[in-house]
């Protein structure tokens, strides 16, 4: 069963601070994807990363995909209340499946 | 990009009944899923919807208890049956574009 692992489970921060969640897994995967859910509302794609070692960033959001593809970061800097909302890495398995994370919480305090 | 909205938005069911949970996608889309997911926590997949042929459930769910309809190529429909506390749950579809996949704002179950 392929797994993946998100820390913290929860994290709350003031505004301007800077944070890292991570998403680890023993499973190597195609691709993975970050997305942000807001309450009472589907999660929203933010990036997809497909080769090992690659780094993409989304204004003051930095994503890395590992070397050999099994975990992956999500860095935000100067975070602010507006980032707020539950982060799921998500690793496509076989052809179209995702196998979704554990789930961050992130609460920004103004 | 595609739009998705689910019917009912939030429903309260007595135990032993059934509820069926609407998925409209704005675009023609081949794949269609549905997940479960508890709030504030991750989503787990119920089963995968193509157009014309049978859903494909993950372990743990059948399709005596979550029957899978997909008419088209722009509609699902999950029906929750013999409904039980358990089953209470934020109940989401979602549809893939490319690489892209979109989420419906989800469906609220409380069984009493």
């Amino acid at each position: 069963t392929q797994l993946l692992e998100q820390s913290p489970q929860f994290l709350s921060i003031q505004e301007g601070e800077n944070l890292t969640v991570y998403c680890n897994s023993s499973s190597v995967f195609s691709s993975l994807q970050w997305y942000r859910q807001e309450p009472g509302e589907g999660p929203v794609l933010l990036v997809t990363v497909v080769t090992g070692g690659e780094v993409k960033k989304l204004k003051r959001l930095t994503f890395q995909f590992g070397d050999a593809r099994k975990d992956s970061s999500l860095h935000i800097t100067a975070a602010q209340p507006g980032d707020t909302g539950l982060y799921l890495c998500a690793g496509r398995s076989g052809t179209y499946k995702y196998i979704f994370g554990t789930g961050t919480r992130l609460k920004v305090l103004a | 990009s595609a739009v998705i909205s689910q019917k009912p938005s939030r429903d309260i069911c007595q135990r032993g009944t059934s509820l069926t949970i609407q998925c409209q996608v704005d675009s023609q889309v081949t794949m269609m899923f549905w997940y479960r997911q508890q709030p504030g926590q991750s989503l787990t997949l119920i089963a995968t919807a193509n157009q014309g042929s049978e859903a494909t459930y993950e372990s743990g769910f059948v399709i005596d208890k979550f029957p899978i309809s997909r008419p088209n190529l722009t509609f699902s429909t999950l029906t929750v049956s013999n409904m039980s506390p358990e089953d209470s749950s934020i109940y989401l579809c979602s549809a893939t574009l490319g690489e892209t996949q979109y989420f419906g704002p989800g469906t609220r179950l409380l069984v009493l």
